[in-house]
Formats: C-alpha cells, sequence, structure tokens
C-alpha cells in the first residue's frame, strides 16, 4: 500500500517558468489537500477537494491551480513561479468521518 | 476562525524526563484538536486526536494530551522521553465536521540529550 505519492521529490525553477506538482493516493479517499510548509509558519492550507470535480481554497491559494479529475489525483499548478512560493508542499488525504488525513513525503521547491 | 498557538518553537529534554509540549486554541464553537509529529524529511503522521467524549486523549508512542476547555488548551505530554521522540511537533484544530480545514500551529521542534 503505497499511501500518498508526491512526485518530484526536489525542484527548482526559475522566477516565471511554470511545474505541477504530482499527488497520488491509492487508498480511495474523497478528501485530498495541498498544505505548504515554511520555518515558524507551519502548514498552511493551499486548496482542498472533496472529491472528483470538487476544489475550494484554503488559507493561501493565491498562484496556485488545482483540479480533480479523478479520485486518486489532485495535482497542484503554479502558472508563473516566484521566490515567495519557495516552501515545502505536502500532500495529504483522508477517508470518511473521524479518519486522520494521510500525509505523502513532500516536495522541496525552490524558485531563483 | 479558528487558531492555534504553540509556545516555544524549541523545547529540549534529558531522555528519561517529563515531556511537555504547549497548544493553546482559538475557536468560537467546540473544536476538534490534533497533535502531529513530523520526523526529518518525512510527512506528519498523527499522534492523537480529540474529537467528542474523554477529556484525555492517549496517543501512539506514549504520548497523551488532555483537552480542557476552560484554559482553552490541548497539552501533549509523556512521562519519560526517548531519543527517538525528538522530531517536530504540530497542534491542529478544526470546527468544521468533515474536518476540511485544519489549521496548524507553528511546530515545536523536540530535542532529546542522552
Amino acid at each position: 500500500n503505497a499511501g500518498v505519492t508526491q512526485t518530484p521529490k526536489f525542484q527548482v525553477l526559475k522566477t516565471g517558468q511554470s511545474m505541477t506538482l504530482q499527488c497520488a493516493q491509492d487508498m480511495n479517499h474523497e478528501y485530498m489537500s495541498w498544505y505548504r510548509q515554511d520555518p515558524g509558519m507551519g502548514l498552511r492550507l493551499i486548496h482542498y477537494s472533496v472529491g472528483a470535480g470538487i476544489t475550494d481554497q484554503g488559507e493561501v491559494p493565491n498562484g496556485y491551480n488545482v483540479s480533480r479529475s479523478t479520485t486518486e489525483d489532485f495535482p497542484l499548478r503554479l502558472l508563473s513561479a516566484a521566490p515567495s512560493q519557495t516552501s515545502v508542499y505536502f500532500c495529504a488525504s483522508r477517508g470518511e468521518g473521524n479518519s486522520p488525513l494521510h500525509f505523502g513525503n513532500g516536495t522541496r521547491l525552490t524558485v531563483t | 476562525a479558528q487558531s492555534v498557538t504553540q509556545l516555544g518553537s524549541h523545547v529540549s529534554v534529558s531522555e528519561g524526563a517529563l515531556v511537555l509540549l504547549r497548544c493553546n486554541y482559538s475557536s468560537s464553537v467546540p473544536p476538534y484538536l490534533f497533535w502531529y509529529v513530523q520526523y526529518p524529511n518525512q510527512g506528519l503522521q498523527l499522534l492523537l486526536k480529540y474529537t467528542t467524549g474523554a477529556t484525555l486523549v492517549k496517543g501512539i508512542n506514549g504520548f497523551e494530551a488532555e483537552f480542557k476547555k476552560s484554559e482553552t488548551s490541548f497539552h501533549l505530554t509523556k512521562p519519560s522521553a526517548h531519543m527517538s521522540d525528538a522530531a517536530e511537533y504540530f497542534c491542529a484544530v478544526t470546527v468544521n465536521t468533515g474536518f476540511q480545514k485544519l489549521v496548524f500551529g507553528t511546530g515545536t521542534r523536540l530535542l532529546v540529550s542522552p
């Protein structure tokens, strides 16, 4: 059971470039989410989805797009990367009811 | 909106000593509270959670936390620290029964010395 898989593990971008962070889960979870982790700021919710075709904004959505075409996948798109988006990004999913969040191992993104 | 405050970005203890990590929350409605642990270069893992019922919650690895409404606190404790407990710990809160918007604190790094 792979759980939540994030790719790539590391990425360096130049300002203005675009990229997609991939997230896939094999637990048939309806809920998926993206967080960014910055020193001294904890984790902040970017976007989340409660099922295929349904997404909503979290605390810090600006500069990021998401879509959810399947239950398994929830990619995060940066259309025009900025240095302020340098961070570690975590994807998480959970099942129904009171079940806990399952986190991926993160993607470390540097924007120069 | 709900929020959590974790007092102390770093806590140092000796192996075998009591571990106490502090978390205070702010919420206008009854909260659901969580503690997560993050080991280096990994994602977060759930330690324990409070939803309803008993206010003393036991988690994995010997950790426990007590929900105190009067003090708006949910402090994490462990009677005897082990070297393997060295990690970063995050308190989190939500008021949404679907746990859709989990708000995390800024984290406390636990250092354990021999």
